[in-house]
């Protein structure tokens, strides 16, 4: 039973561009998470999405930044036109409705 | 005031201490609440749930307090593969929101 995968492992982006970071849930966990680590920070919470719905995007910047989570593939973490403000790990997890939730090794996105 | 509330440590412990770290929770509207481990630039890492009778596992005693608003996270005999941080982790289900939110972490280096 593969765990959370998230891919890339590594982004690099020049200023402007977008970035798309892919996670997919464990087998069976139909609930996903977003969380963004600055350096020497703790995790922030980004969006919380359920298949085809967003439950809670309480952490999402209100511009740049979209999530999905669709019937079929992966959950996709978008971030348009991106700043250098945006370097970060940006960690996925996922779990069943109520229960302790696994983590994807992350993404470092690094804005040049 | 945030949420979940840790003290960030670090906490500098000899080799075979007894640790203690404490958590405290702001939102009544908490159900679930776990213990996670983050070693340096990698993802978090489930170490326990917390139960409201208190569990243990091996050398770690997870407590909950619910009236207080309070976890707790006992690690008995410290080894050095336990410098990490902590975090303690707290589900909301709350109008709107079912986020799992992440206090800041507290950090433990242990020292031969």
């Amino acid at each position: 039973n593969a765990g959370v995968m998230q891919n890339p492992r590594h982004l690099v982006r020049r200023r402007g561009q977008e970035a798309r970071l892919r996670c997919s849930p464990m087998k069976g966990h139909s609930h996903v998470y977003w969380y963004r680590q600055l350096p020497e920070e703790g995790l922030k919470f980004m969006v919380y999405l359920q298949k085809e719905n967003i439950i809670d995007e309480s952490g999402m910047p209100k511009e740049r930044f979209s999530a999905e989570f669709p019937k079929e593939g992966p959950s996709i973490l978008r971030i348009q036109q991106v700043v250098r403000g945006d370097s970060a790990a940006y960690f996925c997890a996922s779990s069943l409705q109520f229960t302790e939730a696994f983590f994807g090794q992350g993404t470092r996105l690094t804005v040049v | 005031r945030k949420e979940v509330e840790q003290d960030p440590g670090p906490f500098n412990v000899p080799e075979g201490a007894t640790v203690a770290f404490n958590c405290t929770y702001s939102n009544s509207a908490s159900q679930s609440f776990f213990w996670y481990r983050q070693d340096c630039r990698k993802e978090p890492k489930l170490l326990m749930s917390v139960y409201s009778s208190g569990n243990e596992d091996g050398r770690f005693t997870a407590q909950l307090n619910r009236a207080s608003q309070y976890i707790s996270l006992l690690i008995r005999d410290s080894k050095l593969s336990d410098s990490a941080t902590y975090l303690c982790v707290v589900k909301i289900v709350d109008t709107g929101r079912r986020a799992l939110t992440f206090g800041s972490g507290t950090r433990l280096q242990v020292q031969p």
